[in-house]
């Protein structure tokens, strides 16, 4: 069973571009959730997708978007970069079915805005 | 709205000593709650979970923990304490909201296993 898996590892931008970081779901899963971790915090819900739809959504502003494909794997997309974006993104997903709905984490990339 | 406390931003502890690791969580409802393990440069690896079913949760790693529903904890602990348990863990609780589990964490608990 492959695991979650997320690309580039790490990434470096400059202030006001744009970025697309990617995530493949575990076998079986349906749902990926996105989450960000600033640097000594823990992590920070931004949102979740399920069936290619956005199904909930954390306290981030609209730049933030994302997108599900039919393979469940998705991106986040983030425009107009910030100082304070820089962060840990991390992936997670999980089968939506399945009664606990336990998330599995990737092992994240780290983005860099200078 | 649910909310996760992690008492201690850094916890250090002899090798072979009992590990403790405090989360409070606010909850309206019976949550669903989780701890996670970070080592660095790493994603989350889970621990362990409560979903209602005994409130003495066995993980992975020796690690257990207990849901007090009176007290709103759900402390992490570990009897003897190795070198390799240094890492981050966070604590998360899963609301049952709007159809969706997503995950609030705690702010996260460094420990640190000194020789």
């Amino acid at each position: 069973e492959t695991g979650v898996t997320q690309s580039p590892t790490h990434l470096i931008k400059t202030r006001g571009q744009q970025v697309t970081l990617r995530c493949s779901s575990q076998s079986g899963h349906n749902t990926v959730s996105w989450y960000q971790q600033a640097l000594g915090q823990g992590p920070q819900f931004i949102f979740q997708y399920y069936r290619e739809e956005e199904n909930g959504r954390g306290n981030f502003p609209p730049r933030f978007s994302g997108l599900q494909f039919p393979n469940y794997s998705s991106e986040l997309n983030v425009n107009a970069l910030e100082l304070d974006d820089s962060a840990l993104y991390l992936c997670a997903s999980s089968n939506r079915e399945r009664a606990n709905n336990e998330q599995f984490f990737g092992p994240g990339t780290r983005l860099t805005v200078l | 709205a649910q909310s996760v406390t992690q008492l201690g931003s850094h916890v250090s502890v002899s090798e072979g000593a009992l590990v403790l690791l405090r989360c409070n969580y606010s909850s309206s409802v019976p949550p669903y709650l989780f701890w996670y393990v970070q080592y660095p440069n790493q994603g989350l690896q889970l621990l362990l979970k409560y979903t209602s079913a005994a409130t003495l949760v066995k993980g992975i790693n020796g690690f257990e923990a207990e849901f007090k529903k009176s007290e709103t904890s759900f402390h992490l602990t570990k009897p003897s304490a190795h070198m390799s348990d240094a890492a981050e863990y966070f604590c998360a609780v899963s609301p049952f909201s709007g159809g969706y589990n997503k995950l609030i964490f705690g702010a996260g608990t460094r420990l640190a296993v000194h020789p």
